[in-house]
């Protein structure tokens, strides 16, 4: 399996609260992903990065942001939770177009 | 915007049936296709793709997937399934001027009674 690390891999908290999850890779790929996974939708892309500080926009990227500042470490951040985020979180990595994704294990995240 | 359809949202068969997916994309251009499947409570892992080349691919576990350029599919098959298939599977779609995005469909799920 790629070396693929997420974290937390649950999480319950509060609507209005921020939530950061981590996602921690080995491989040294330049491609990293956020998607969440809900029942009927399949997995829809919320942000990519293509480098350090290279970051953009996915489908559903309101109301999270991300930051990359180290090739290994792709962070999501929910700035104010609401109970329409509650989903299955998953960090995707790749060499590049070329190359299939690989996805962690998923964090599951539930707001109340 | 491209996007890709799974017509089954699930999908019952008893072991040994034949199993075929659908998966039909709408992207015109040129694309890399791909398989995943997701076991109960586990991450998505990649079951084959498609680059170029010969349209029939296999893939891990005995299954295989054909393009048809002129249909816009790239359907999943496999002969004789197995209790341990059971899990869903998702078509994925990388459009050539999409960069490295993945267009997902919402996925089949498979049950299959032993």
């Amino acid at each position: 399996d790629a070396g693929i690390t997420q974290s937390p891999r649950h999480k319950v908290t509060e609507t209005g609260t921020p939530v950061t999850l981590r996602c921690h890779q080995t491989e040294n790929h330049r491609y990293m992903y956020w998607y969440r996974q809900d029942p009927g939708h399949g997995l829809r892309l919320i942000h990519y990065s293509y480098g350090v500080k290279d970051t953009d926009k996915g489908e559903v990227s309101d109301g999270y942001s991300v930051s990359r500042s180290k090739t290994e470490d792709f962070l999501l951040t929910l700035e104010s939770a609401t109970s329409s985020q509650t989903s299955v979180y998953f960090c995707a990595i790749t060499r590049g177009a070329d190359q299939p994704q690989h996805f962690g294990d998923g964090t599951r995240l539930s707001i109340l | 915007a491209q996007s890709v359809s799974q017509h089954n949202h699930h999908v019952i068969l008893s072991e040994a049936a034949s199993l075929e997916l659908g998966c039909n994309y709408s992207y015109g251009g040129t694309v890399n296709l791909f398989w995943y499947v997701q076991y109960p409570g586990q991450h998505l892992q990649l079951l084959l793709k498609y680059f170029s080349g010969d349209p029939l691919v296999k893939g891990i576990k005995g299954f295989e997937a054909e393009f048809i350029k002129s249909k816009f599919s790239f359907n999943l098959r496999k002969p004789s399934v197995q209790w341990s298939d059971t899990a869903e599977y998702f078509c994925a779609v990388n459009a050539n001027n999409a960069g490295n995005m993945l267009t997902f469909g919402g996925g089949t799920r498979l049950m299959v009674k032993p």
